[in-house]
This record gives C-alpha cells, sequence and structure tokens, in this order.
C-alpha cells in the first residue's frame, strides 16, 4: 500500500525568502512520486515529477523537489518566493496498480501563504 | 491541445433534483478519473475508466451516483437524487498509459446544491 504525509498543513514565508514545503512517501515498490499545484479556484496543475531518473527533480516556475529514497522524502523547495506562489500544494506518490498503469495517493495539502 | 475539459464551470440546484457533469478528457489519454474535493475530505477518487471500461468505482459515495465514458472522448458523472452534503468541486482527469505521465486535471466543477 502506497501513501503520502505532508507535514504542514500550512506554511508562509515572506516574499523574497526560501519555501520548503515537507513530504514524506510510504510505498511498496519504486514509487513516481509528484507535487501539484492548486491555485484559489483553479484545477491542480502539474508542477514537477520524479520517475527514478535524477533525484534532483525540476518543476515549473523556479520550484524543485529532491528524492531521498533514505529517509523516504519528497521536499519541495524554492530559493525566493513570489506573491505569485500562493496556493495549494499536493505531494503525490504512485505504485504501479495491478492493471499496470499508477494509481496516485493524494496528500492532505499544504497551504502556502506569502507575506508582503 | 485544449486539455481536460469540464463542464459546466458551476452549477446549482436544489435538493431532489438531477445534476449531470460533463468532461472530455485528452485526446489520446486512455483513462479517465473523477475526483471529489472538499474541505472536510480533500480530494477523494470516485472512479477511474481504462478505455471506456469502468474499472473501480469503490470510491462513489452511494448509488445515487452513477459515471459513464459512452466514447473515448466523453465522460459523465450524474448525481440523481442531489442533496446539500453533495456539494463540492468535482474534477475530472486523464492520463496515458505508462509510467510517471501524472494526471492532467481539468478545472473542475463547482456543485452547489441548496
Amino acid at each position: 500500500a502506497q501513501s503520502v504525509t505532508q507535514l504542514d498543513s500550512h506554511v508562509s514565508v515572506s516574499e523574497g525568502t526560501p519555501v520548503l514545503l515537507r513530504c514524506n512517501y510510504s510505498s511498496s515498490y519504486s514509487p513516481s512520486l509528484f507535487w501539484y499545484v492548486q491555485h484559489p479556484n483553479k484545477g491542480l496543475q502539474l508542477l514537477l515529477k520524479y520517475t527514478s531518473a535524477a533525484t534532483l527533480v525540476k518543476g515549473i516556475n523556479g520550484f524543485e523537489a529532491e528524492f531521498k529514497k533514505s529517509e523516504t522524502s519528497f521536499h519541495l523547495t524554492k530559493p525566493s518566493a513570489h506573491m505569485s506562489d500562493a496556493a495549494e500544494y499536493f505531494c503525490v506518490v504512485s505504485d504501479r496498480g495491478s492493471f499496470g498503469n499508477e494509481k496516485l495517493t493524494f496528500g492532505t495539502g499544504t497551504r502556502l501563504t506569502i507575506i508582503p | 491541445d485544449a486539455g481536460v475539459i469540464q463542464s459546466p464551470r458551476h452549477e446549482v440546484t436544489e435538493m431532489g433534483q438531477e445534476v449531470t457533469l460533463r468532461c472530455k478528457p485528452i485526446s489520446g489519454h486512455d483513462y479517465l478519473f473523477w475526483y471529489r474535493q472538499t474541505m472536510m475530505r480533500g480530494l477523494e477518487l470516485l472512479i477511474y475508466f481504462n478505455n471506456n471500461v469502468p474499472i473501480d468505482d469503490s470510491g462513489m459515495p452511494e448509488d445515487r451516483f452513477s459515471a459513464k465514458m459512452p466514447n473515448a472522448s466523453f465522460s459523465t458523472l450524474k448525481i440523481q437524487p442531489s442533496e446539500p452534503r453533495d456539494s463540492a468541486v468535482y474534477f475530472c482527469a486523464s492520463t496515458r498509459q505508462g509510467r510517471g505521465y501524472g494526471y492532467t486535471f481539468g478545472s473542475g466543477t463547482r456543485l452547489t446544491v441548496v
């Protein structure tokens, strides 16, 4: 069985300071891992993904995440926060399902607030 | 590509009425998923299809909910009769066979049952 835990339900940072959103996962197999972002009243947008290639993954809008198998973590970071980064962020884990494709399991989300 | 298209964007209906939500997946994607999002329960997978066939509907809350996918380019989620506790944002997502593609989500339908 797979699961994902987002360690913070809400994170507040000042504009221009670094962002860290934490995620730990549990998976029976070699997982794929994703981060999705949801802006207010919008759908979910794929930010970045890890699929067993490079452990440091770069995504859109300056975000990146590092897969650490020994720590079962996939934390999302950004060096300098912008006001437009204010949104809900979801960490997602995927195992290969019995039908051969991957079934996603979503974390509960982290709301990122940017302080001007 | 226009992405995953959902309609309507907003729906307000009275308790007891039938509600139909619509989804057009990305062309070439052979998996389609229906999710429901609420403040209390977060994102819940309701049902998913592979090549138009329902694979897992264990997330459908009760018999009032039904979903169909008559062809590769169209799916519906129907609630009959609707209840206030069905109020939520319903998302459709699609993907293709293979590892690590992730899902592409539609913009969602915000349903309010009064």
